[in-house]
């Protein structure tokens, strides 16, 4: 079945120790999103990838990052993780092409981070 | 902008009780509605969409339709089952700049009893 798979489904990370979460997608699908997630709250876009093209939120912290080495994989980076950082991470995708877009987003597991 | 006002939790009802969960919306244009669900401890799923007024998206006993009118999608099952226990979230696609978006409702908790 073609889905969204985030790995690992739990991370626990020290205070300041970078940290890496990934996510990948055999949907084909050319838009890629991260969003956190805290206390089953609304989800919020830290930012997504059209393509190559990366699509930074306005409020993201600096210490977010984010790579696409190719359609099927993308990454978070937490470069220095803070306590208010610990959160559950999802990936998502959608399709859009030709100016075409179905809007629906195909969310991942999640990845729960702790930060201790 | 657009934005999504959904109905505050948390929900509990009894199993085979009818549910409502009110959704509105303000949005320029006509965006896409949808509701998705999240299980505890999991990911968000996909339960239902609606891409014009009118329309009538349904899934797994869950019904909602697109009511330009009234700018609502209020969702609703005839009989829940203690399986339906999760958050529920209301949104719509933002077509106001960037239409790979989704503005998000708070979400709306659900408990079912025995």
């Amino acid at each position: 079945d073609a889905m969204v798979i985030q790995n690992p489904r739990y991370q626990v990370t020290q205070f300041g120790k970078p940290v890496t979460l990934s996510c990948s997608q055999t949907l084909n699908h050319n838009v890629m999103y991260w969003y956190q997630q805290k206390s089953s709250q609304a989800p919020k876009l830290l930012f997504h990838y059209y393509d190559k093209d990366f699509n930074n939120e306005a409020d993201t912290p600096d210490n977010f990052q984010s790579r696409r080495p190719n359609t099927s994989f993308c990454f978070l980076d937490i470069r220095s993780p803070g306590l208010g950082d610990a959160a559950m991470y999802l990936c998502a995708t959608s399709r859009d092409y030709a100016g075409k877009a179905s809007y629906e987003q195909y969310f991942g597991p999640g990845t729960r981070l702790t930060v201790t | 902008g657009d934005s999504v006002t959904q109905m505050e939790g948390p929900v509990t009802l009894s199993e085979e009780a009818f549910l409502t969960i009110n959704c509105t919306y303000t949005a320029t244009g006509y965006p896409s509605l949808f509701w998705y669900v999240q299980y505890p401890g999991e990911g968000l799923q996909l339960l239902l969409k609606a891409t014009k007024a009118d329309d009538k998206g349904s899934n797994k006993g869950f019904e909602a339709t697109y009511r330009k009118e009234t700018t609502s999608f209020h969702l609703e099952k005839g009989s829940v089952q203690v399986s339906d226990s999760a958050v529920y979230f209301c949104a719509l696609s933002d077509l106001t700049g960037n239409n790979r978006k989704l503005i998000w409702g708070l979400g709306t908790s659900l408990a079912v009893n025995p």
